[in-house]
């Protein structure tokens, strides 16, 4: 298993309602990539934060936000829910976006159902 | 429209047997491509490939990129129950985007 947690573990929100999903890094790394699999799809590049600070967004909306605090932990919110945003949100933690190295350490993940 | 993708979708074999796993993409801007295993939830990495025609190794397991034909390979030789997962391929570009394949799933009979 590798250092990254991420909690809760499951989630049931309602439509419309907001989500807040927590990350806790790998000790040692700066950066952290948030993602969103599908059932049967690959994840989607969601965003990634180094130093607090956004450093690349995939094609998702708005609703769709994050932090990174001083200790390199994370947070993920989505607001406005839609049933469309079941899934399960993966954090990944890596060093330095400057050494070329994305060997990424993955959480267990984040299973949130909207219905 | 950046995207990765993977083939064959799923694969059965037996065990003893060697697979190749393919991945292709059209990204702009390439930097690297990363191989992952997934098993259950958290996809762990295996490779990550950034030069053409550099072969990377690990027991079993081997990846190789052509960034001419924008194509990489995993191949796993003498393969176990063990190996059963799906892999995922992963692109990631100057911008720090990542962009993953859809996987292939692969089934180890005994």
């Amino acid at each position: 298993e590798t250092g990254v947690t991420q909690s809760p573990t499951h989630l049931i929100k309602t439509r419309g309602q907001q989500v807040t999903l927590r990350c806790s890094s790998q000790s040692g790394h700066n950066t952290v990539s948030w993602y969103q699999q599908a059932l049967g799809q690959g994840p989607q590049f969601i965003f990634q934060y180094y130093r607090e600070e956004e450093n690349g967004r995939g094609n998702f909306p708005p609703r769709f936000s994050g932090l990174q605090f001083p200790n390199y932990s994370s947070e993920l919110n989505v607001n406005a829910l839609e049933l469309d945003d079941s899934a399960l949100y993966l954090c990944a933690s890596s060093t330095s976006r400057t050494s070329g190295i994305y060997e990424q350490y993955f959480g267990p993940g984040t299973r949130l159902t909207v219905t | 429209e950046d995207k990765v993708v993977q083939s064959p979708l799923s694969l059965v074999v037996h065990e003893g047997d060697t697979v190749t796993l393919n991945c292709s993409y059209e990204v702009t801007n390439f930097r690297s491509l990363l191989w992952y295993k997934q098993e259950k939830k958290a996809p762990t990495f295996l490779f990550m490939l950034t030069s053409s025609g550099i072969e990377k190794k690990s027991g079993r397991l081997s990846s190789i990129l052509d960034k001419k034909e924008l194509f990489s390979i995993l191949n796993i030789t003498a393969t176990q129950t063990g190996d059963s997962a799906v892999y995922l391929c992963a692109v990631v570009n100057t911008g720090n985007q990542f962009y993953f394949g859809t996987g292939t799933s692969l089934t180890v009979i005994p």
